[in-house]
């Protein structure tokens, strides 16, 4: 149990195009979803918090107009890369949070989704 | 605020050896302990966790103790094999920071037959 999937697990774009990204988890509710951006050899960095239904709650010095988020659901949160370049490249990486599914908030990684902007 | 700190990679060892990754934080509270384990290509996996002081954490045949004296969650696997090469994560949640996870930089552990 406690699979958290993502969609593409690829993708490469032009730069000035928009990119969604989407997290699913597939077999409990996910109440809480986080986004992660991983720089090549470096750790995760938290991006924003997620509830199903509410506005993301973004960390200091991300971009919410460039970076969308939307948990419209229990099981499906997505992030959209707005009007993308190359400095956007990264492996993006979401987990989800939930009830009945392991401790009270643990998180479960997706496989993350590596971007790379022409 | 929170902060993980743990020792810089990459590491290298040759197969069936001793096993260890440094891992020391701060934080407010009484946080949680956790590391993650990310193989080539992949997301994290949990590898194991620690709840309170003096908890040991185990899986897979990794251990690390939840050490609040020293404010440390060492990992360590007495005999690791090549399958063992991954960048290894040390992480805590602390509800002060409303249960968000901080992560350590990562060590990168390269296991040679």
């Amino acid at each position: 149990g406690a699979v958290v999937s993502q969609h593409p697990s690829w993708v490469i774009c032009k730069s000035g195009t928009s990119v969604k990204i989407e997290c699913r988890s597939l077999d409990f509710q996910a109440t809480t979803m986080f986004w992660y951006r991983q720089f090549p050899k470096q750790s995760l960095m938290l991006m924003a918090t997620s509830n199903e239904g509410s506005k993301a709650t973004y960390e200091q010095g991300v971009e919410k107009d460039k970076f969308l988020i939307n948990h419209a659901s229990l099981t499906l949160s997505t992030l959209t890369v707005t009007s993308a370049h190359p400095e956007d490249s990264s492996f993006y990486i979401c987990s989800a949070s939930g009830t009945g599914q392991g401790s009270y908030n643990e998180q479960f990684f997706g496989p993350g989704t590596r971007l790379t902007v022409l | 605020g929170n902060s993980v700190t743990q020792m810089e990679g990459p590491v290298t060892l040759s197969e069936e050896a001793f096993l260890t990754i440094n891992c020391t934080y701060t934080a407010t509270g009484y946080p949680s302990l956790f590391w993650y384990v990310q193989y080539p290509g992949e997301g994290l996996q949990l590898l194991l966790k620690a709840t309170k002081a003096d908890d040991k954490g185990s899986n897979k045949g990794f251990e690390a103790t939840y050490r609040k004296e020293t404010t440390s969650f060492h990992l360590e696997k007495g005999s690791v094999q090549v399958s063992d090469s991954a960048v290894y994560f040390c992480a805590l949640r602390s509800g002060a920071a409303g249960n968000k996870l901080t992560f350590g930089g990562g060590t990168r552990v390269l296991v040679k037959p």
